[in-house]
């Protein structure tokens, strides 16, 4: 059992590009969270997704990000023309159903933008 | 509302018990967790506590919930070096829609 994968591990964009970051949930898991962490915080809620529905986006940013979670493939949350302020570690977690037995996280992406 | 408050710091010696404290807001709240981060890595679950619960024992840890006073503690026991690490407290927000509502983390520090 791979655990959460997320994909890549360090990322790098000059301010303007895009990123993608990928997540594929652990096997049986068909519910998909992101969360964002900054430098000396904790984490916040980004979005839950399930497959090719998205049940609460309520902390992702109005503008610029988005996520998907289709039915074949990784969730893939996409955040278009970065700017330094998106510097953070991005993590996934998945989970069974309501999540009642814990998440499971990735181990996150770190994003640099330069 | 939520909010979910932790200690930023705790050191304590190798051998001694540690306990980490957190409050939390939301009383509707079905499970409250606790996740370890190391550096540069995910979080780890370490435990959980379903609600109707006020304690839960699992080896070194002990987690003590208070609904009353919406407080939840993780106590380590025998705490080692290998237990140095960012502690986080975590509410099921009442909402059910998956989303946790974590702490701002407590940096655990253990001295030889």
């Amino acid at each position: 059992n791979a655990g959460v994968m997320q994909n890549p591990r360090h990322l790098v964009r000059r301010r303007g590009q895009e990123a993608r970051l990928r997540c594929s949930p652990m096997k049986g898991h068909s519910h998909v969270y992101w969360y964002r962490q900054l430098p000396e915080e904790g984490l916040k809620f980004m979005v839950y997704l399930q497959k090719e529905n998205i049940i609460d986006e309520s902390g992702m940013p109005k503008e610029r990000f988005s996520a998907e979670f289709p039915k074949e493939g990784p969730s893939i949350l996409r955040i278009q023309q970065v700017v330094r302020g998106d510097s953070a570690a991005y993590f996934c977690a998945s989970s069974r159903s309501d999540g009642a037995y814990g998440y499971t996280f990735g181990s996150g992406t770190r994003l640099t933008v330069v | 509302g939520e909010d979910v408050e932790q200690s930023l710091f705790l050191s304590v010696r190798e051998g001694d018990s540690s306990v980490i404290n957190c409050t939390y807001t939301d009383s509707s709240s079905t499970y409250l967790y606790w996740y370890k981060q190391e550096p540069g890595a995910g979080l780890q679950l370490l435990t959980y506590i379903f609600s109707n619960m006020d304690m839960k024992q699992d080896q070194r840890l002990t987690v003590l919930l208070n609904k009353k006073d919406k407080h939840l503690s993780l106590r380590i026991a025998d705490t080692q070096t290998g237990d140095s690490a960012i502690y986080f407290c975590a509410e099921n927000f009442s909402g059910n829609t998956g989303k946790l509502i974590f702490g701002q983390g407590t940096t655990l520090q253990v001295k030889p």
